[in-house]
């Protein structure tokens, strides 16, 4: 049973452009979402995260929306650049027993950014 | 170092042979995890260690996986009697201190591979 949803297994954007990546998540206990990024060969880096206090958080050119009604969050990258062009994963914590260091992982959206 | 080392970057082995992949994390990192990706999958937790002791090992798969973790530093993730569905990319991550609010920083991953 996926915890964790990102539903879009690749995107592909022009550069310059919003590129809009997408997570639904079935556990109405997790309170605290993150992405990473991960480029081939390489472990997953930390990208930005939100709590579920929060509706919206925002670094530099990355903004990540949480809806908890819907149980959806999404990554906005803007403007897009070839560089974002990695694997972006979905993840959160959270949830009964104090497990708060443990993360649920989606399965990850191929993003590739065209020049 | 300067960031989380894993080796070996690739093993391969054959069938019911035993392996022992190692973790270094960054120095004065008091919680280290173990994930496995598996193909077309997310990260799956394994195992998490606070110091040397490990809370949480409900990850593990089977008890053929087996870790532990020495002077609060490395970490040995030992498979028994290897199986073709254990071949996976298995990641380490460490963090200053316990939690998902605390960004917990990768390695690059074993990849395993069980002919």
């Amino acid at each position: 049973d996926q915890q964790v949803k990102q539903n879009s297994p690749s995107l592909s954007v022009q550069e310059g452009r919003i590129s809009i990546l997408n997570c639904d998540y079935t556990n109405s206990m997790f309170d605290y979402f993150l992405w990473y990024k991960k480029y081939p060969a390489e472990g997953p880096t930390f990208l930005i995260s939100i709590s579920s206090i929060k509706d919206k958080n925002e670094d530099g050119r990355f903004t990540v929306f949480l809806n908890k009604s819907a149980k959806h969050l999404s990554l906005h990258i803007v403007p897009s650049q070839p560089g974002d062009s990695a694997v972006y994963f979905c993840a959160a914590s959270g949830g009964s027993g104090g497990s708060n260091y443990k993360l649920t992982f989606g399965k990850g959206t191929l993003l590739t950014v065209n020049p | 170092g300067a960031g989380v080392s894993q080796s070996p970057s690739n093993k391969v082995t054959e069938k019911g042979k035993d392996v022992e992949l190692r973790c270094d994390p960054i120095s004065g990192h008091t919680a280290l995890y173990w994930y496995r990706q598996s193909l077309g999958q997310g990260l799956e937790f394994l195992i998490y260690f606070q110091g040397n002791s490990a809370p949480d090992k409900s990850g593990l798969p089977s008890d053929r996986f087996s870790a532990e973790r020495t002077g609060g530093s490395v970490s040995t993730l030992t498979i028994q009697r290897t199986q073709q569905e254990d071949s996976a990319v298995y990641l380490c991550a460490s963090s200053l201190v316990p939690g998902a609010y605390t960004e917990a920083f990768f390695g690059q991953g074993t990849r395993l591979t069980v002919v």
